[in-house]
């Protein structure tokens, strides 16, 4: 099973430029979200997505933009890269309804910006 | 404002033996969940337990177990016999709200475990 997919894994930029981060999830889950994780600390939400065609700002949504025209696909964007955004992106998706909704996590994208 | 901290940086244990990784949490919500998760060097994120506010009994899921302590607000992770395929990054993290308010997580800065032979 795939699970949740991110695309690409490793990425350099420099500051300006734009890109865009993929991800794909194969479960039908109807909650998307990106993260991001500095070295030493935990993962900090920037947008998220409770069903196709919505999203929401998460605690650093700035610099960020998101778009969730497929149930399945949830895209990051950076208009233009800025240093302070090298870092590591996760993305997590996880069912509507249940008890708990269990966020299942992509492999990470490592991406720096020079 | 709702909070998670680990106070352990890292942390050592031998193997087969058990260890208790920290985490206290703050919200004023009644309804919430933890979680802990594990992060190998390789990176990715994997779940390992859960507890619900509400449940009367502490979560167990294998070799780990929670220690849920909802008056002192903590929700230690506890893990028994300890291999060294545990040498990882330990993350709690809890729920923000109920979940049809989007189910975001916030996580504490995390727990280093390294497992000595």
């Amino acid at each position: 099973n795939a699970g949740v997919t991110q695309t690409p894994k490793f990425r350099v930029l420099k500051t300006g430029q734009s890109m865009t981060l993929l991800c794909a999830q194969d479960m039908n889950h109807e909650y998307m979200y990106w993260y991001r994780q500095d070295p030493g600390m935990g993962l900090r939400l920037i947008h998220y997505s409770v069903g196709e065609g919505t999203t929401a700002k998460g605690e650093v949504p700035d610099g960020y933009n998101v778009s969730r025209l497929k149930k399945q696909n949830f895209l990051l964007g950076l208009e233009s890269a800025a240093p302070s955004q090298t870092s590591v992106y996760f993305c997590a998706s996880s069912p509507l309804g249940g008890s708990i909704n269990i966020q299942y996590f992509g492999a990470g994208t490592r991406l720096s910006v020079l | 404002a709702q909070k998670i901290t680990q106070t352990q940086p890292g942390m050592f244990v031998q193997e087969k033996e058990a260890v208790t990784l920290d985490c206290t949490y703050d919200t004023s919500d009644p309804s919430y969940g933890l979680f802990w998760y594990k992060q190998p060097s390789s990176g990715e994120m994997i779940f390992l337990i859960y507890q619900g506010s509400y449940d009367q009994q502490n979560a167990t899921e294998g070799r780990y177990s929670l220690n849920f302590q909802k008056a002192r607000k903590s929700a230690n992770l506890v893990i028994s016999a300890s291999q060294l395929g545990d040498s990882a990054m330990y993350f709690c993290a809890m729920r923000e709200g109920g979940r049809n308010q989007g189910g975001k997580l916030i996580f504490g800065q995390g727990t280093e475990l390294s497992v000595k032979p």
